[in-house]
């Protein structure tokens, strides 16, 4: 079946720091792509998404890349802030389906100022 | 500003008791909502499929006679955990998607004692 791997975490960096939690996927579709971002006791919010190969998600100064030939959706930020201390979920969607999502096991992250 | 609204945020009540949870999707209407589970410092895993006006499509592995799925309307669909046994406390999430993404609500914190 689809599944998710995303770097395993925590993840503690410094404000301004650069930052990357990187995701590959194996999916037997053509997968929409996201990441989602869930704050101490709240539910998941949408970051950003990707719908097919080359395409570019991006919000908040975060990045992320459908690489198909990797297999990889990679987030990126050039510039962390302690605002951004929080879980990230990286997530497939395969829409031939009823769009259930298939989540990785989710990176804490934590910027210290 | 939230486009699916989950009641309520937090409940904590004795071994035995049912508990509802109510998943609303707002100023849209779902036919299909997802409910998760997470566990504390893991990921998301999908539980059931909720369908308007049919049974719900449960994932393998739960319990349908323990967790109780009703989509009653085009915009409401409610999880009853029953006979809630300390176990099944946990973080319980809903999901409906609009247009691509899904919306997810806050979250319900589940805690048997």
């Amino acid at each position: 079946g689809d599944s998710v791997t995303q770097m395993e975490g925590p993840v503690t960096l410094s404000e301004e720091a650069f930052l990357t939690i990187n995701c590959t996927y194996t999916a037997t579709g053509y997968p929409s792509l996201f990441w989602y971002v869930q704050y101490p006791g709240e539910g998941l919010q949408l970051l950003l998404k990707a719908t097919k190969a080359d395409d570019k998600g991006s919000n908040k100064g975060f990045e992320a890349t459908y690489r198909k030939e990797t297999t990889s959706f990679h987030l990126e930020k050039g510039s962390v802030q302690v605002s951004d201390s929080a879980v990230y979920f990286c997530a497939l969607s395969d829409r031939r389906g009823a769009q259930k999502l298939v989540f990785g096991q989710g990176t804490r992250l934590t910027i210290n100022p | 500003g939230a486009v699916v609204s989950q009641h309520p945020s937090w409940v904590i009540c004795k071994s035995g008791t049912s508990v509802k949870i109510e998943c609303r999707s707002l100023d849209f209407q779902a036919t299909t909502m997802f409910w998760y589970r997470q566990f504390p410092k893991q990921s998301l895993m999908l539980m059931a499929t909720s369908n308007e006006g049919s049974k719900a499509t449960y994932e393998q592995g739960v319990e349908k006679d323990k967790f109780l799925i009703n989509h009653a309307s085009l915009t409401l669909s409610t999880l009853t955990v029953t006979s809630a046994h300390p176990e099944d406390s946990s973080f319980y999430i809903c999901s409906a998607p609009l247009g691509e993404p899904q919306h997810f609500g806050d979250g319900t914190r589940l805690s048997i004692l």
